[in-house]
């Protein structure tokens, strides 16, 4: 079963515009990372925020986590052509196995 | 390119048959997990090994069976494979002792199609 839920569950967006995907989740967590998928490979790390953190950054990522209303953001700015792929988070919770949502899935129109 | 591969990376096969997705994790890394991916379930966890040893088992299926061997790579089982086992089939590493712990390493995936 799914832990999160991605929301919207496809965007599409001009290049340079920046896209904000959302995530909720069901039980407390530890940790929640998001994670990239190009088409039918494999998945990609994105960045890890833990519960005790609110906000986090990697170059063009910025990840918030509000534990209060179990939810997450990503957000992509100045969005390129690359980017697109689906993006998953999931949850971690103690043990090292990891829930993902359904994913959201951007397309990034040149 | 993560350092897990996976073999085979397409298998077609028929429905009864039984299949064996092979992985080997990054060097050092201790864990593997593998998951399913399929458009109805999405991803979901099979099961976890650590250094040869069953740690966590989730949504995985009687006719599947894995293991991990003395030189850590893995094994997934696949038998008496019916339609709906169509899926992508990832295998993931971890180190616990990384710093970013639980961060995962996926495999480029083994598509496996039942006809």
């Amino acid at each position: 079963s799914q832990q999160g839920e991605e929301d919207p569950q496809a965007l599409s967006i001009q290049e340079g515009e920046n896209a904000t995907m959302n995530c909720s989740y069901k039980t407390s967590i530890n940790n929640l990372q998001w994670y990239r998928q190009n088409s039918g490979r494999g998945l990609v790390h994105l960045i890890l925020i833990r519960s005790n953190e609110r906000e986090k950054h990697s170059g063009r990522l910025r990840v918030t986590l509000d534990t209060s209303k179990k939810s997450s953001s990503l957000l992509i700015t100045a969005s390129r052509a690359a980017d697109t792929a689906s993006y998953f988070c999931a949850t971690g919770a103690g043990s090292y196995q990891l829930t993902f949502g359904k994913g959201t899935k951007l397309s990034v129109i040149p | 390119d993560s350092g897990v591969t996976q073999t085979p990376k397409h298998l077609i096969t028929a429905t009864g048959q039984r299949v064996t997705l092979r992985c080997s994790p990054r060097s050092g890394d201790l864990s593997v997990y593998w998951y399913q991916q399929s458009l109805d379930q999405g991803l979901q966890f099979l099961i976890q090994y650590y250094n040869g040893e069953e740690r966590a088992k989730g949504n995985i299926l009687e006719r599947f069976s894995a293991q991990q061997f003395p030189d850590l790579h893995s094994e997934l089982n696949l038998s008496s494979l019916e339609l709906g086992d169509s899926a992508l089939y990832f295998c993931a590493s971890s180190d616990r002792r990384a710093r970013s712990y639980n961060e995962q390493f996926f495999g480029p995936g083994t598509r496996l199609t039942v006809l």
